[in-house]
């Protein structure tokens, strides 16, 4: 089966500090991993990816993402937060040998909040 | 490029009272997907779509029934709606031809049931 775990519910941060929102994975085979950041009253959106190759992936809005395969881990960062990045993010799964059905598993997301 | 929507954007109704959220995908995705989004839950799936008439139960189905008679549309219903089904709804689709795919979600439905 596969899971993913967001330990944090709410990450505080100073605007223009760096943003770190981690997640691990837990799958049987290798993972395709993504994440998503939902603003109010909106549906999820969709951030960046990780399907192969370099362990550091780079998305819209200035995040990026590095796959650790060792850890488990694909910890969203941005390096300079800014107050409209106030929201709540999402990360999640797909196992590569199960992914025909495209079923995703996400955690339970992290609130985000940028204090200006 | 009017992508995914969901209607209605609001609903209110009664315990006992059938209700159904609509789906719309202008991108001729195969793949569609109904979720639950609950506090101190994230998003649970519901029923999920690989294709029209391909129909398969997610984590939570019990109380929903789903249809897929045509590639653009995923209406959900709820058959006798109960207190516990108040949530926000979103449908998702996703291409077919690689599970690299991420999923394009709606901007949801609030429904309350009284």
């Amino acid at each position: 089966a596969q899971s993913v775990a967001q330990p944090e519910d709410q990450v505080n941060v100073a605007e223009g500090n760096p943003l770190t929102v981690k997640c691990t994975y837990s799958v049987s085979g290798n993972p395709y991993l993504f994440w998503y950041v939902q603003y109010p009253n909106r549906g999820l959106q969709f951030l960046l990816k990780y399907i192969t190759g370099d362990n550091l992936v780079k998305g819209s809005y200035g995040f990026e993402a590095e796959f650790n395969k060792s850890q488990t881990s694909f910890h969203l960062k941005k390096p300079s937060a800014l107050v409209s990045d106030s929201a709540l993010y999402f990360c999640a799964v797909r196992d590569k040998v199960t992914g025909g059905n495209n079923r995703l598993a996400f955690g339970k997301g992290n609130q985000v909040v940028v204090i200006p | 490029d009017a992508g995914i929507t969901q209607s209605p954007r609001y609903k209110i109704t009664e315990t006992g009272r059938q209700v159904t959220l609509m789906c719309h995908q202008t991108w001729s995705h195969s793949y569609m997907f109904w979720y639950r989004q609950d506090l101190g839950h994230g998003l649970r799936l519901i029923y999920y779509s690989a294709a029209a008439d391909i129909t398969d139960k997610g984590e939570v189905p019990d109380g929903y029934v789903v249809s897929r008679s045509k590639t653009e549309n995923f209406p959900l219903t709820l058959e006798s709606a109960t207190r516990s089904q108040t949530s926000v709804y979103f449908c998702a689709s996703s291409r077919g031809d690689y599970s690299n795919q991420p999923q394009h979600f709606g901007d949801g439905t609030r429904l309350s049931i009284l």
